[in-house]
């Protein structure tokens, strides 16, 4: 079957860095994405790996093993307005995106 | 409009009524999909379009129907609801079906009574 498995949630301060991880089974792969969403609103894309390494793109970066079925997804120097949850999602072969149940992350002043 | 438009915001129903989300994009995206999320479980996709005139199921189409009538407009219809659709819905669209960067609506909140 698929499935999509990353933590429920997560405390980090201010100012600090956090790691989320994610890890997936998928019938085919065709790339992993980060998407953020704020609670009461839709799902904003963040970040999106096809292959093997890492992608950054300011305080956010992703990181992508295929070999390893896994990823995560790095915050740096982390503000309030991160408070959030964190949905990954894997497109299988058929290009459908299969979701993970999402990580709240809490930022502590 | 500018981007992805739901309506309604939010809705109480009652049960066995019909009811239909509506959802118009005007990025002239050609794929467009339906979801619902419920807490404590990821978007669960209810039914897709990969271009006006097609339709396809997804994980959870039981209940629901669309129709994909031209490119802007994807409506969701509950034929008859049950206190099971209580739940969040959000459509989304993306360029094509292979590019898989979605642009999600506001969301519809829905409850059934």
């Amino acid at each position: 079957g698929q499935n999509i498995d990353q933590p429920t949630e997560m405390t980090a301060t201010e100012g600090a860095i956090v790691q989320i991880n994610c890890t997936y089974q998928t019938s085919g792969f065709n790339g992993l994405f980060w998407y953020q969403q704020h609670a009461g609103e839709a799902p904003t894309f963040l970040s999106y790996n096809v292959l093997d390494g890492l992608e950054e793109k300011g305080r956010f970066s992703s990181f992508l093993s295929r070999s390893k079925g896994y990823s995560y997804l790095l915050l740096k120097e982390l503000q309030m307005k991160d408070s959030a949850s964190y949905l990954c999602a894997a497109s299988d072969s058929n290009y459908q995106l299969i979701w993970g149940a999402g990580t709240k992350l809490i930022i502590k002043p | 409009i500018a981007g992805i438009t739901q309506a309604p915001t939010s809705q109480i129903l009652a049960a066995g009524r019909r009811m239909t989300l509506r959802c118009t994009q005007d990025m002239r995206h050609n794929a467009m999909y339906w979801y619902r999320q419920d807490l404590g479980l990821g978007l669960r996709l209810i039914h897709y379009s990969n271009t006006a005139g097609t339709t396809g199921k997804g994980e959870v189409p039981d209940g629901y129907s669309v129709s994909r009538a031209n490119t802007d407009d994807f409506p969701l219809t509950l034929a008859s609801a049950v206190p099971s659709q209580t739940s969040v819905y959000f459509c989304a669209s993306s360029v094509d079906p292979s590019y898989n960067e979605q642009f999600f609506g506001p969301g519809t909140r829905l409850t059934v009574l």
